[in-house]
């Protein structure tokens, strides 16, 4: 069936670090793929996505690219801020489905 | 204006009673969504509505889950019955139809606690 699978966490990395969160999915055809964000204490906010083969999702310095030949969509920050820690989602939508389907979440603590 | 509200923002019960969680989208969104997230875990989905009528009830667990939105808007999701395995955080979310593709906003969700 439909399944998103990322890493593990919690991940913990000092400020400035780089940042991988990998995330890999299960689906038929060419769902759209997303990352999402939840600040503590707040709701769950879009933070990119990307809606087909060899696309770039970009925003606040993550960037995450739609790779079909390996099914994955990884989320990398080059130099990651304390304001960054937060869980983050990696989900996907099938083509012509409305429902988001999303991976168990990874916890990132950033120090300073 | 403003986001996606949901209330309660905390519901505590007892075994056996019934719950009601409501969530207003935001205004002029057409579709809305309904995830449950228990602990640890991402949200799943339950039940999404395009207008008035659910278009896909497939992630409801069981038939003790039920939800409406009579007007289009504000929905309600009920629960009967309830049951321990059933604490979890509720999440509402909505999204237009025919701007980014399944762009869904979501809100600050209803912790449920089941006794």
């Amino acid at each position: 069936g439909n399944s998103v699978t990322q890493m593990e966490g919690p991940v913990t990395l000092s400020e400035e670090a780089f940042l991988t969160i990998n995330c890999t999915y299960t689906a038929t055809g060419y769902p759209s793929l997303f990352w999402y964000v939840q600040y503590p204490g707040e709701g769950l906010q879009l933070l990119l996505k990307a809606t087909k083969a060899d696309d770039k999702g970009s925003n606040k310095g993550f960037e995450a690219t739609y790779r079909k030949e390996t099914t994955s969509f990884h989320l990398e920050k080059g130099s990651v801020q304390v304001s960054d820690s937060a869980v983050y989602f990696c989900a996907h939508a099938q083509g012509g489905s409305e429902k988001l389907v999303f991976g168990k979440g990874t916890k990132l603590t950033v120090n300073p | 204006g403003a986001g996606v509200s949901q209330t309660p923002s905390n519901k505590v019960t007892e075994k056996g009673k019934y719950v009601e969680l409501r969530c207003d989208p935001i205004s002029g969104h057409t579709a809305l969504y309904w995830y449950r997230q228990s602990l640890g875990q991402g949200p799943e989905f339950l039940i999404y509505f395009q207008g008035t009528g659910a278009a896909d009830d497939s992630g409801l667990p069981n038939d003790r889950f039920f939800a409406v939105r009579p007007e289009g808007s504000v929905s309600t999701l009920k629960i009967q019955r309830t049951e321990r395995g059933d604490s979890a955080v509720y999440l509402c979310a909505s999204s237009s139809r025919g701007t980014s593709i399944n762009e869904q906003f979501f809100g600050p969700g209803t912790r449920l606690t089941v006794l």
